[in-house]
């Protein structure tokens, strides 16, 4: 069964500093994707990056990028330079290769401060 | 559309009423997927829809849930005899295909208090 832990309740970071939130999965399945997800708190689901299985090089998206080590099955999400903004919940969730629905982590509270 | 469209966004029910919750999936995406997320925590997963056939309902608590996306019509989602513990934040999301890879793209969710 698919596994999606995040081990960080919550963390805190100073704005214009880089934090990471950790991310490890557990599947046996070759091929799969891996999803980061933002949840302010007005509380809609804001997709933010995604790395694929079969992917060599570690995803981008503007602040975000993902650091994907395959062999130890983690999937953590970097964001550069904080802001304010930054300030929610993040979901890691992944997609198994011919199985549809995404299996969510539990989700880490950021905060950024001032 | 070009967004997933959730109605009502807010609904209160007393318990044991009925709750019915409607999505329209972004145009040209053939999966959707409903999902229940209660005190902003945990997604659990419901069901999800390959057009109008369901594709995966592992997640419906069968007694009192029910889903159906029919053609032409919004999705909906009808809990039945409503529970305290059904209040919670129902999302809808749709994909374009049925690869690992594509997007989940989410609604802004329908917000269930029964009280």
């Amino acid at each position: 069964a698919q596994k999606i832990t995040q081990t960080q309740p919550g963390m805190f970071v100073q704005e214009k500093e880089a934090v990471t939130l950790d991310c490890t999965y557990d599947t046996s399945d070759p091929s799969y994707g891996l999803f980061w997800y933002k949840q302010p708190s007005s509380g809609e689901m804001i997709f933010l990056i995604y790395q694929g299985s079969y992917d060599q090089q570690n995803a981008t998206e503007g602040r975000y990028s993902l650091n994907f080590q395959k062999a130890r099955k983690s999937a953590n999400l970097v964001i550069s330079a904080s802001q304010l903004g930054d300030s929610a919940m993040y979901f890691c969730a992944q997609r198994r290769g011919g199985s549809e629905k995404l299996v969510f982590g539990k989700g880490t509270k950021l905060t950024v401060n001032p | 559309g070009e967004e997933v469209a959730q109605t009502p966004k807010h609904l209160v029910r007393g318990e044991g009423q009925k709750a019915k919750l409607y999505c329209a999936p972004i145009k040209g995406h053939s999966y959707v997927f409903w999902y229940q997320q209660v005190l902003k925590n945990e997604f659990k997963f419901l069901i999800s829809f390959q057009n109008e056939n369901v594709f995966d309902e592992t997640g419906m608590p069968k007694e009192r849930f029910s889903a159906k996306c029919l053609p032409n019509s919004p999705c909906s989602l009808e809990i039945q005899a409503t529970k305290l513990e059904d209040s919670a934040v129902y999302f809808c999301a749709s994909s374009p295909e049925s690869k690992s890879g594509n997007t989940i793209y989410f609604g802004e969710g329908s917000w269930l208090t029964v009280v």
